[in-house]
């Protein structure tokens, strides 16, 4: 089993609608980062997070760490979101990234 | 201001041949990270390294890989005797600090095709 787990792999939607993208992970940690790869793009980073919420633009993450849980949310989707979404998490007492699989989001106009 | 970035954009090379993928971090970045992106496969840690410190190479996948930083800046990730599973896009990011509180900023990768 994964340390980092993401849902759904594949997204597809209507622009307009609300995303959300799951991550689920099994180790303790000190943060969780939710990244953006655009295809033959780089990776952007979105969200860093340790506890609680955080929203840029029309983008929400949340976390909750009892039960090792991050989601990200997408409001008013848009073609442009389509991407792959990736959640990367920092266990504690160690400096490098664990990532997830990633979720392939397609946002259809 | 400049973000990280990596050189050759791409790499295409025989097997057994070696090769030297560079990065160029943001100025004034301490930590440096190396990931590879297999085809259909997630990101994986590599090796990172943090000011002056001896570098994490815990996710060095054999002894054929190899990484330095000089001067604290920029980094090389070395690849010898090349195979056909080393085939990956390598990703370099930066970040103020190593930890916690501090954001990764990624490059462009480099995409390495062993033939």
């Amino acid at each position: 089993k994964n340390e980092v787990e993401q849902s759904p792999q594949n997204l597809t939607a209507q622009e307009g609608e609300f995303i959300t993208i799951n991550c689920s992970y099994s180790v303790g940690i000190s943060a969780l980062h939710w990244l953006q790869q655009h295809p033959g793009g780089g990776i952007v980073s979105l969200f860093m997070l340790s506890s609680g919420k955080k929203k840029h633009g029309r983008l929400i993450a949340t976390i909750n760490i009892q039960e090792k849980h991050s989601s990200l949310h997408i409001t008013a989707s848009h073609p442009r979101d389509s991407a792959v979404y990736i959640c990367a998490v920092m266990a504690f007492g160690n400096e490098k990234l664990t990532f997830g699989t990633g979720t392939r989001l397609t946002i259809i106009p | 201001g400049a973000g990280v970035s990596q050189s050759p954009s791409n790499k295409v090379t025989e097997k057994g041949k070696d090769v030297e993928l560079r990065c160029d971090p943001i100025s004034g970045h301490t930590a440096l990270y190396w990931y590879r992106q297999s085809l259909g496969q997630g990101l994986e840690f590599l090796i990172y390294f943090q000011g002056n410190s001896a570098p994490d190479k815990s996710g060095l996948p054999s002894d054929r890989f190899s990484a330095e930083r000089t001067g604290g800046s920029v980094s090389t990730l070395t690849i010898q005797r090349t195979q056909q599973e080393d085939s990956a896009v390598y990703l370099c990011a930066s970040s103020f600090v190593a930890g916690v509180t501090y954001e990764q900023y990624f490059g462009p990768g480099t995409r390495l095709t062993v033939t």
